[in-house]
């Protein structure tokens, strides 16, 4: 019940095109949903986040849908970019607690 | 603003001295901070919650006798891996926590164990 299941694995997107990332949980108490953007060698950066009230949240190209009924929020990035070839991490919290995170989606994207 | 930095970020030691690791947060003070190791195109693996002023919390499987960690200050949490051995060689990251829901992460500290 405390895993946050992601996929896929990995992903292979054109320069332009629209990365799509899922994610899905099984604890209903998990309140607070962030993504993560990861470079090689780098620490996680903290990308956009929802709570389970809202269905949409957009930042930018980045945008998190939501749906509490199905138990699964997804990350859009919109006009994908070279520069967003990364690892990106799904996770979810409930109260202040501890994040429990995705296993990870590595995405290229090609020029 | 919420810049977490860590110290240092590689370094390398013999097998069996011990090593230190400092993660701070530079622009807010963190109540509670968090270790994480990494392995290679893995995922982050939750080693121990530290709160201020208090004793750490460590996950299953963590030791806490090899994995030492402080968290002195409101800005400083340090973790000091004790007689290192090569299989302790891995990325680490500390991650600093807003009174909010967010959690920003240092930069980490790659650690070669030879």
């Amino acid at each position: 019940q405390q895993q946050v299941k992601q996929s896929p694995q990995s992903l292979i997107v054109q320069k332009g095109g629209i990365s799509i990332i899922n994610c899905a949980y099984e604890n209903t108490a998990f309140d607070y949903f962030p993504w993560y953007q990861q470079f090689p060698g780098k620490g996680p950066a903290l990308l956009i986040a929802i709570r389970p009230d809202v269905s949409e949240k957009k930042e930018g190209r980045f945008t998190i849908s939501f749906n509490k009924s199905a138990k699964q929020f997804s990350l859009h990035i919109m006009d994908s970019q070279p520069g967003d070839s990364a690892t990106y991490f799904c996770a979810a919290s409930w109260g202040t607690y501890k994040y429990i995170f995705g296993t990870g989606t590595r995405l290229k994207v090609l020029a | 603003g919420a810049v977490v930095s860590q110290h240092p970020s590689w370094v390398i030691c013999k097998s069996g001295t011990s090593v230190k690791i400092e993660c701070r947060s530079l622009d807010f003070q963190a109540t509670t901070m968090f270790w994480y190791r990494q392995f290679p195109k893995q995922s982050l693996m939750l080693m121990a919650t530290s709160n201020e002023g208090s004793k750490a919390t460590y996950e299953q499987g963590v030791e806490k006798d090899k994995f030492l960690i402080n968290h002195a200050s409101l800005t400083l949490s340090t973790l000091t891996v004790t007689s290192a051995h090569p299989e302790d060689s891995s990325f680490y990251i500390c991650s600093a926590k807003l009174p909010s829901y967010e959690q920003y992460f240092g930069p980490g500290t790659r650690l070669t164990v030879t």
